[in-house]
């Protein structure tokens, strides 16, 4: 089955822990996103990557990083320098015949 | 400052009617729009796209509409079943690079 994976689903860290959030995909897809879900807002893109080995900072950067070492997986990490990190993560990819996008599960990562 | 705005958070419809979700984009430049659609705890799934070449794309009981000079696009959706009931976001794109979302309408169809 194609698809993406993303885990875990549900994720608790301490305030000032980094956390690494996986995403694989094996639908062969050559770019992949992350994104941001807060309650009543959009899916606001934090990293992208089009190829292996290269990736461009989305519109909320900032207290994250991302590292793009093989085409199948895009892990994204929340460091402690990002002030709010509670929210839902979203992981994608995009290559369908419209270029659409295949979203993951989804990540919800809550920081106590 | 948001490229895609959705204006109404939510809307109700009552079964068998039709349902209108609408998208306004400030980005003169977007090429390529798509909706989505998603339930709660889940990650979006695409529902339908079209070019900025086309006014109109249609897959059974969805179709696109869009209207360039306006810098708008709707979703129509007929008839609108209970299981239509999520929430809808818009997306934009340029050369299917960057992709620009709307915050979403959640759409309740009522039995």
């Amino acid at each position: 089955d194609g698809g993406i994976t993303q885990s875990p689903k549900y994720l608790f860290r301490k305030e000032g822990q980094n956390v690494t959030l996986s995403c694989e995909q094996n639908l062969n897809h050559d770019a992949m996103y992350w994104y941001r879900q807060d309650p009543g807002q959009g899916l606001r893109l934090i990293y992208y990557s089009q190829i292996v080995n290269d990736f461009q900072k989305g519109d909320i950067a900032e207290g994250y990083s991302v590292s793009r070492e093989k085409k199948e997986s895009f892990p994204l990490t929340v460091t402690s320098a990002q002030k709010n990190p509670t929210a839902f993560y979203l992981c994608a990819s995009s290559g369908g015949p419209y270029n659409e996008q295949f979203f993951g599960p989804g990540t919800r990562l809550t920081v106590l | 400052d948001q490229q895609v705005k959705q204006n109404s958070p939510s809307l109700s419809v009552q079964e068998g009617r039709i349902s209108i979700l609408n998208c306004d984009y400030t980005n003169s430049m977007f090429d390529y729009f798509l909706w989505y659609k998603k339930y709660p705890a889940e990650g979006p799934t695409f529902l339908i796209s079209i070019s900025s070449i086309k006014d109109k794309n249609e897959d059974g009981r969805f179709t696109v509409f869009l209207n360039k000079s306006a810098k708008h696009l709707s979703l129509h959706i007929v008839p609108s079943q209970p299981g239509d009931s999520a929430v809808y976001f818009c997306a934009a794109s340029v050369i299917f690079n960057k992709f620009y979302f709307g915050s979403g309408t959640k759409l309740n169809v009522k039995p």
